[in-house]
């Protein structure tokens, strides 16, 4: 089975600063990896993946993720956060083979003038 | 275009209603699954439809029916809700692969209330 910690349930930054967000990960086969983002009363907006390849993995709005297998971690990361950046963000990951999400917790992003 | 449409956006029912919530997708997606999300939590998975035929099936109580009529089409049938069923409804499709699926997205949701 898989399991997801993200490491810090809320992160509060003043604007135009840089945030990481932590996730690590178990699993003992070969897995996917995934970062949602979730806009107050919204569905869930993917951000970036990581299937293969680059472990260095840019997404959308300015975002990007690096996949560490020996420390199985998947931290986001943005070189500098808006106000329009609050939101909650899930990491996920699914076996190569099979059709389950399994999410962390989430971590709320909250973004300070 | 890696649009879910759902419909209602809300919908607030009482405890011996029938009502349904419907997703579409024009992808081409032979994955669509169901999740609840309740607030400040990960969406939990409810069901997975793969091909049009029930794959998985979380436990969930005889109360939800999920419905599959097409490739495009997903449908939650809810009958005799509890007050502790509202929450969120989330749908997602996603591309099938040979033993498996790649990235889910996501519709707006459902936000369900049961009175």
């Amino acid at each position: 089975a898989q399991s997801v910690t993200q490491l810090d349930s809320q992160v509060p930054v003043f604007e135009e600063a840089p945030v990481e967000l932590r996730c690590n990960y178990s699993s003992s086969v070969s897995v996917y990896l995934f970062w949602y983002v979730q806009y107050p009363n919204q569905g869930l907006q993917l951000l970036l993946k990581y299937l293969s390849g680059s472990t260095l993995v840019k997404g959308i709005n300015g975002f990007e993720a690096e996949f560490n297998k020996s420390q199985t971690s998947f931290h986001l990361r943005k070189p500098s956060v808006h106000i329009s950046d609050t939101a909650e963000y899930f990491c996920a990951v699914k076996r190569t083979s099979g059709s389950r999400l399994t999410f962390g917790e989430g971590t709320q992003l909250t973004v300070n003038p | 275009d890696t649009e879910v449409t759902q419909t209602p956006k809300h919908l607030v029912m009482g405890m011996t209603n029938k009502k349904s919530l419907k997703c579409e997708q024009h992808m081409g997606h032979r994955a669509m699954y169901w999740y609840k999300q309740k607030a400040k939590k990960p969406p939990e998975l409810m069901f997975v439809y793969s091909y049009e035929k029930l794959s998985i099936n979380e436990s969930v109580p005889s109360r939800f029916s999920p419905e599959c009529p097409n490739s495009s089409l997903l449908n939650l049938h809810l009958h005799a809700l509890q007050p502790e069923d509202s929450a969120l409804y989330l749908c997602a499709s996603s591309q099938e692969k040979r033993g498996g699926s790649y990235e889910q997205y996501f519709g707006p949701g459902t936000r369900l209330t049961v009175t």
